[in-house]
């Protein structure tokens, strides 16, 4: 089956530094992935669409020059949270679809920003 | 943008009881999942269901497009089913994997 790997699973920064989250496809290639943002006890917030070679597309109100996307190839993306604040603390979760309409979701990153 | 309203927002069983989720969309779908969210927050594809009635094991689905919503069953519920279950949907017009969630259903099965 799909498998979606997301690393690191966890990670505390300080204020005002960087964090980058990747997303990979362990067994199938995925031109599009996405990210999601989840606060506790919330819902899944889609924050933005990974395309493989192209920029990334931002949902309304996602600061794109805060959470940069990279998509450098058909097996990896990563998101960087730049300059953390610690209301950046939440849960990233990205997600991937092979050749069928089945996501699959990576394991989830928890951020926490002191 | 399409909305999806699950219900109930909570629910608490007993093990070994069955129960079912519902998820209300709010304009037609051309792609509908059910998710489960372990503890640990990794989420767990269930069902593929845009229509239709489909089974695996103590867990079935149930889509009825044109009257937008879904069920989920649990049957003989187990401590290990505990945790959020998400229906997400995509739109008609949409791309197939852009998925909007609805809040959820928070399951704890007891002991």
């Amino acid at each position: 089956g799909a498998v979606v790997s997301q690393h690191p699973s966890r990670v505390i920064c300080k204020s005002g530094t960087s964090v980058k989250i990747e997303c990979r496809s362990l067994d199938f290639q995925a031109t599009t992935m996405f990210w999601y943002r989840q606060f506790p006890k919330q819902s899944l917030m889609l924050m933005a669409t990974s395309n493989e070679g192209s920029k990334a597309t931002y949902e309304q109100g996602v600061e794109k020059d805060k959470f940069l996307i990279n998509h450098a190839s058909l097996t990896l993306s990563t998101l960087t949270v730049t300059s953390a604040h610690p209301e950046d603390s939440s849960f990233y979760i990205c997600s991937a679809s092979g050749s069928g309409p089945r996501v699959t979701f990576g394991s989830g990153t928890r951020l926490t920003v002191v | 943008g399409i909305q999806v309203e699950q219900s109930p927002p909570d629910l608490i069983l007993q093990e070994g009881a069955n129960s079912t989720l519902r998820c209300n969309f709010s304009d037609s779908v051309n792609n509908l999942q059910w998710f489960h969210q372990n503890p640990w927050g990794q989420l767990i594809n269930l069902f593929y269901i845009p229509s239709g009635t489909k089974q695996n094991g103590r867990l079935s689905a149930t889509t009825v497009a044109t009257e937008r919503y879904s069920l989920l069953y649990i049957s003989s519920s187990q401590t290990t089913d505990s945790g959020v279950y998400f229906c997400a949907v995509v739109d008609s017009g949409g791309s197939n994997y852009k998925l909007t969630f609805g809040k959820g259903t928070l399951l704890t099965v007891n002991p």
